[in-house]
């Protein structure tokens, strides 16, 4: 099975910030990476596919990048609805696995 | 656009059985392949089982497998989980999500408690 491995697991960031959340995998899987934004309570909502392809009503702040085994999702300028837990998920092979998870908490 | 809404979660007891049905309404169901998702209290998201479009594959989690069954009825636009030997650790919300762009399309979610 295909490990997906995310850092850091909660990170402390203000409102404009720029920030940067890693997720590598333990194999290649070419550009078969997903990001996800959960707020408490709530279905994940997805945000980018095929490594650094938004979602459609994404905002621009958001973008992803990397490849093969190391992956990066990037908000350019937090705003305040930014706030919460972020994953990614591999969908190369069909045993679908996400990351741990990174909250994204104010600082 | 396709909305999910998942039912059939409750609370049962060690060993027990539950089935958890999705249901699907907008446009086509039975393009794509379809998904459980979990996630136990205050913890990440678990892929649990996936079925093809049409149902010729079934996937399944190490920690399910040979407890856990996904269909689906395409023309019911309807996804089923038949969960048995229900263990503590399943205890979590089970998301029913589409596979289209990724996991593009989730439902609210059914909660599943398992519990003497």
């Amino acid at each position: 099975d295909i490990q997906m491995t995310q850092s850091p697991s909660t990170l402390s960031a203000s409102v404009g910030d720029r920030v940067t959340i890693t997720c590598r995998a333990s194999q290649s899987i070419s550009s078969s990476l997903a990001w996800y934004q959960q707020k408490p309570g709530k279905a994940p909502n997805l945000l980018i596919y095929k490594e650094s392809t938004l979602e459609r009503g994404v905002p621009l702040r958001f973008s992803g990048g990397g490849s093969g085994t190391e992956f990066t999702l990037t908000i350019s300028s937090l705003q305040p609805d930014d706030f919460a837990t972020y994953y990614c998920q591999q969908y190369q092979s069909f045993l679908y696995t996400f990351g741990q998870g990174t909250k994204l908490e104010l600082k | 656009e396709v909305q999910l809404v998942e039912s059939g979660g409750g609370l049962v007891k060690p060993g027990e059985s539950l089935r958890l049905s999705c249901a699907a309404s907008g446009s086509t169901f039975s393009c794509c392949t379809m998904n459980w998702v979990r996630q136990a209290p205050g913890k990440g998201l678990e892929w649990v089982s996936s079925i093809t479009s049409s149902s010729n594959y079934m996937f399944y989690a190490d920690s399910v497998k040979g407890r856990f069954t996904v269909s689906r009825d395409n023309a019911r636009n309807s996804l089923y989980l038949q969960m048995n030997s229900l263990k503590a650790d399943d205890t979590a919300v089970y998301y029913c999500v589409r596979m289209g762009n990724a996991f593009d399309i989730w439902g609210q979610g059914t909660t599943v408690t398992v519990s003497s």
